[in-house]
């Protein structure tokens, strides 16, 4: 069975510049969730799709966007980019079975390396 | 405002010993915890997790000790493998402010020496 992918693998951006991250959850699994991992820190919870709708959001400026595809594929978008943005991004999946609480297993993709010059 | 930490950056255990990861949180709202382990290169694997309502959870090698009173849990590996080194991340959930949040630590680096 496939994992979570992730594209592309890496990225490389300037500043103003927007950049489309991609994510295509494990067959079956509904939730797509997007994390931040910025060089030292941990990872930072941005969003929750599930069944096409944001279900949460984490504490992020709102140019931080994504949306679910009817396939519940995900794109996360990000405009006016900062240098502060680079980061890896990580896209989870998981069944939904809770809709609201971050009880269901999360399995990971590899991450999109982005890199803001 | 970390609300969730842990303390150690990294950590080195023997081959065949216990590892103990800890990880300490702030707010008393949260009500499920998490730890995931993640290797280079790939994204974090679930591993184990645990509900207020308990303060022990076993999973043949991985236990997670809750301690409420002191807002602080532990992941305890017993007995450590090669294949264990990698950095570890708990994460804390629950409903803070009228919303569910989810909020992860800054990771530990374990080392297995053997």
């Amino acid at each position: 069975e496939a994992g979570v992918t992730q594209s592309p693998t890496h990225l490389i951006k300037t500043r103003g510049q927007q950049a489309t991250l991609r994510c295509s959850p494990i067959s079956g699994h509904t939730s797509v969730y997007w994390y931040q991992q910025a060089l030292g820190l941990g990872l930072q919870f941005l969003l929750w799709y599930d069944e096409g709708e944001e279900r949460n959001r984490g504490n992020f400026p709102p140019r931080f966007s994504g949306r679910q595809f009817p396939n519940y594929s995900s794109e996360l978008n990000v405009n006016a980019l900062e240098l502060e943005d680079s980061a890896l991004y990580l896209c989870a999946s998981s069944f939904s079975i809770s809709f609201t609480r971050f009880t269901d297993t999360q399995y990971f993709g590899p991450g999109t390396r982005l890199t803001v010059l | 405002d970390q609300q969730v930490k842990q303390n150690s950056p990294s950590l080195s255990v023997q081959e065949g010993r216990i590892s103990i990861l800890n990880c300490d949180y702030t707010n008393s709202m949260f009500d499920y915890f998490l730890w995931y382990k993640k290797y280079p290169a790939e994204g974090p694997t679930f591993l184990i997790s645990i509900s207020s309502i308990k303060d022990k959870n076993e999973d043949g090698r991985f236990t997670v000790f809750l301690n409420k009173s002191a807002k602080h849990l532990s992941l305890h590996i017993v007995p450590s493998q090669p294949g264990d080194s990698a950095v570890y991340f708990c994460a804390a959930s629950g409903e803070i402010q009228g919303a569910q949040k989810l909020v992860f630590g800054q990771g530990t680096r374990l080392t297995i020496n053997p």
